[in-house]
């Protein structure tokens, strides 16, 4: 079945030691976004990406970063995690961004900053 | 930016209809869609409204008017399967592109 997948689904990783999250899709399709979602809140936009134009939501901090080396893969590379990046990670890819075709999302992956 | 209020939480019982209100102010509107969110889980596409009126899907319905900045999701004969997060999503222009911004959520307890 085609689909998005995030690997991995829980993320340990020390206060300050980079912490790579991987997002694969087999949708093919154009746009993939990561958003980060804390407990009770809303999925917050981190970034998008339509094809290999990268956007960045303006108040996305710099400790954050990604990269689409291709259609179907992309990662988020957190710098130096703090406690308060501790979140759910979701990616999301649609087809385009206009039209009734919706966001499909992986599971997400779970990060916990020790 | 955009502003998306639903309410915190709701409670309904099982075989029931319950009504989901979402109302946003934003400029360059271009879509509204509902999720399903399970705990701990990634959000799942309820609906999509783009012009006013309702979309009626099974024993899910959604409605929107774009004037009134307002849209609700109507769940009908409510299962217990059907505890979980409801997000609005409103989709508008931003810069060269048209971007997702979701509603916190609204937590629907059914209890039998």
């Amino acid at each position: 079945d085609a689909m998005v997948i995030q690997n991995p689904r829980y993320q340990v990783t020390q206060f300050g030691k980079p912490v790579t999250l991987s997002c694969s899709q087999t949708l093919n399709h154009n746009v993939m976004y990561w958003y980060q979602q804390k407990s009770s809140q809303a999925p917050k936009l981190l970034f998008h990406y339509y094809d290999k134009d990268f956007n960045n939501e303006a108040d996305t901090p710099d400790n954050f970063q990604s990269r689409r080396p291709n259609t179907s893969f992309c990662f988020l590379d957190i710098r130096s995690p703090g406690l308060g990046d501790a979140a759910m990670y979701l990616c999301a890819t649609s087809r385009v961004d206009t039209g009734s075709s919706g966001y499909t999302f992986g599971s997400g992956t779970r990060l916990t900053v020790v | 930016g955009q502003n998306i209020d639903q309410p915190t939480e709701m409670t309904a019982t099982e075989g029931a209809i319950v009504q989901i209100n979402c109302t946003y102010q934003t400029s360059g509107f271009n879509g509204l869609f509902w999720y399903q969110q399970h705990a701990g889980e990634a959000p799942t596409f309820l609906s999509y409204n783009v012009l006013d009126g309702l979309e009626e899907k099974g024993r899910f319905s959604s409605f929107l008017s774009r004037s009134k900045g307002y849209s609700y999701l109507l769940l009908k004969e409510l299962q217990m399967k059907d505890s979980a997060s409801y997000l609005c999503a409103v989709r508008a222009a931003s810069g060269g592109s048209y971007i997702p911004t979701f509603g916190r959520g609204t937590s629907l307890i059914v209890h039998p």
